[in-house]
């Protein structure tokens, strides 16, 4: 596509329900991060995917955290038992092999009530 | 662990007038820096970067940016500001990946603009 192509745009969940995120980088881009922005918070970085290497994933604040990234392409970010403070846009940005630019996607606006 | 500090939450300016945005890192090597504009509703873009050489980095939309190594500063300007240009704005410091020319962003907490017509 485009560019990096996000899905749902925005998400209302119940606390306590599992939630996936989805993510489709730009076609050719082997670099993938996901970003967490909260309110006032600025952005958080959870993890990133690049190639066949193992994903960096200091970012993700606990285990009921988790993505994948499938065939090298698109990947979901799973959040279990979600609770409020989750409540947050989640961005996903996607470059290159040796590039530094990363072009992010419009983010999935998550709200837990 | 690197950081980024914007200290000016919330700024206004007339249009047409000038722009400074105050950006300051902490990184225990050669930084690399970004500066990224989020409009409302968008994801962010790239404005410009600074990896090394002239400490004057131009960037898109008439942005300009200059990296002071003493300070641990790097300023993002305008001479005239465009209503358009009303949005909020990122600071970032990068932390390279080995062999992927891919960075680890951190970001500051962002600087949101103001444009009065």
């Amino acid at each position: 596509g485009a560019g990096v192509s996000q899905s749902p745009s925005n998400k209302v969940t119940e606390k306590g329900k599992d939630v996936e995120l989805r993510c489709d980088p730009i076609s050719g881009h082997t670099a993938l991060y996901w970003y967490r922005q909260s309110l006032g918070q600025g952005l958080e970085f959870l993890i990133y995917f690049q190639g066949n290497s193992a994903p960096d994933k200091s970012g993700l604040p606990s285990d009921r955290f988790s993505a994948e990234r499938t065939g090298g392409s698109v990947s979901t970010l799973t959040i279990q038992r979600t609770q409020q403070e989750d409540s947050a846009v989640y961005l996903c940005a996607s470059s290159p092999l040796g590039h530094s630019e990363a072009f992010f996607g419009q983010g999935t606006r998550l709200t837990v009530v | 662990a690197q950081s980024v500090t914007q200290p000016d939450i919330h700024i206004t300016v007339s249009e047409g007038a000038s722009l400074e945005l105050r950006c300051n890192y902490s990184y225990g090597a050669t930084p690399y820096l970004f500066w990224y504009v989020q409009s409302p509703g968008q994801g962010l873009q790239l404005l410009l970067k600074y990896f090394s050489g002239d400490t004057l980095v131009q960037g898109i939309k008439g942005f300009e940016a200059e990296f002071k190594r003493s300070q641990s500063s790097f300023n993002l300007r305008k001479p005239s500001v465009h209503w358009s240009d009303a949005a909020e704005y990122f600071c970032a410091v990068g932390a390279p990946y080995s062999g992927a020319g891919s960075y680890q962003l951190t970001f500051g907490k962002g600087t949101k603009l103001s444009v009065i017509p």
